[in-house]
């Protein structure tokens, strides 16, 4: 079945410092590609998204590129806040429509 | 505009007893789907439902059921709780056969079971 695969936690960053959250997906067909963002205590939030190859999804300097190559969708940022920290999520949404989720990366950012 | 709302936000209960859930999606959408999240994992489908039918489900005994109404609104019911439904309980809603199904969360329902 379908299934994503993101990076072991926790990542603890200075603030200014550079992130890369990798994920990378196993489906069949061409999903949908999304990072959400929980804030502690919160839902999760739409963070970014992608439909098809190549495409690049981006939001508040986040940004992840769909590599169907490499089955890869890694977030990234180039210069981080505290108010960044979060954990993220990579999911998926192939024909079925439901998402499938990551097991989530905690991010702490320091200042 | 108003979001993805849920009630109530925090709920404890005891083993073997039932709760009930409470979904409104985002203005204008018609699909609602319900995710359990525990601690420290992704959350997890329990199902979806759309013009007041179940659509899809995911692996969940049959103490999870659920019920849409007419006005799109959802409701999310569990029987007989074990301490492990101990969870966030997060709703999504979508707008069926838009491009891009992309599903918005609620703040989700922190329920515990003692």
């Amino acid at each position: 079945g379908d299934s994503v695969t993101q990076m072991e936690g926790p990542v603890t960053l200075s603030e200014e410092a550079f992130l890369t959250i990798n994920c990378t997906y196993t489906a069949t067909g061409y999903p949908s590609l999304f990072w959400y963002v929980q804030y502690p205590g919160e839902g999760l939030q739409l963070l970014l998204k992608a439909t098809k190859a190549d495409d690049k999804g981006s939001n508040k300097g986040f940004e992840a590129t769909y590599r169907k190559e490499t089955t890869s969708f890694h977030l990234e940022k180039g210069s981080v806040q505290v108010s960044d920290s979060a954990v993220y999520f990579c999911a998926l949404q192939g024909g079925s429509e439901k998402l499938v989720f990551g097991k989530g990366t905690k991010l702490t950012v320091n200042p | 505009d108003a979001g993805v709302t849920q009630s109530p936000t925090h709920l404890i209960k005891t083993r073997g007893q039932q709760v009930t859930l409470r979904c409104s999606p985002k203005s204008g959408h018609d699909t609602v789907s319900w995710y359990q999240q525990a601690l420290g994992q992704g959350p997890q489908f329990i199902f979806q439902y759309y013009e007041e039918e179940e659509r899809q489900r995911g692996n969940f005994p049959d103490r999870f059921s659920g019920h849409q109404f007419p006005n799109y609104s959802s409701e999310l019911n569990v029987n007989a709780l074990l301490l492990g439904d101990s969870a966030l309980y997060l709703c999504a809603s979508s707008l069926k056969g838009a491009t891009i199904e992309t599903q918005y969360f609620g703040p989700g329902t922190r329920l515990l079971v003692l």
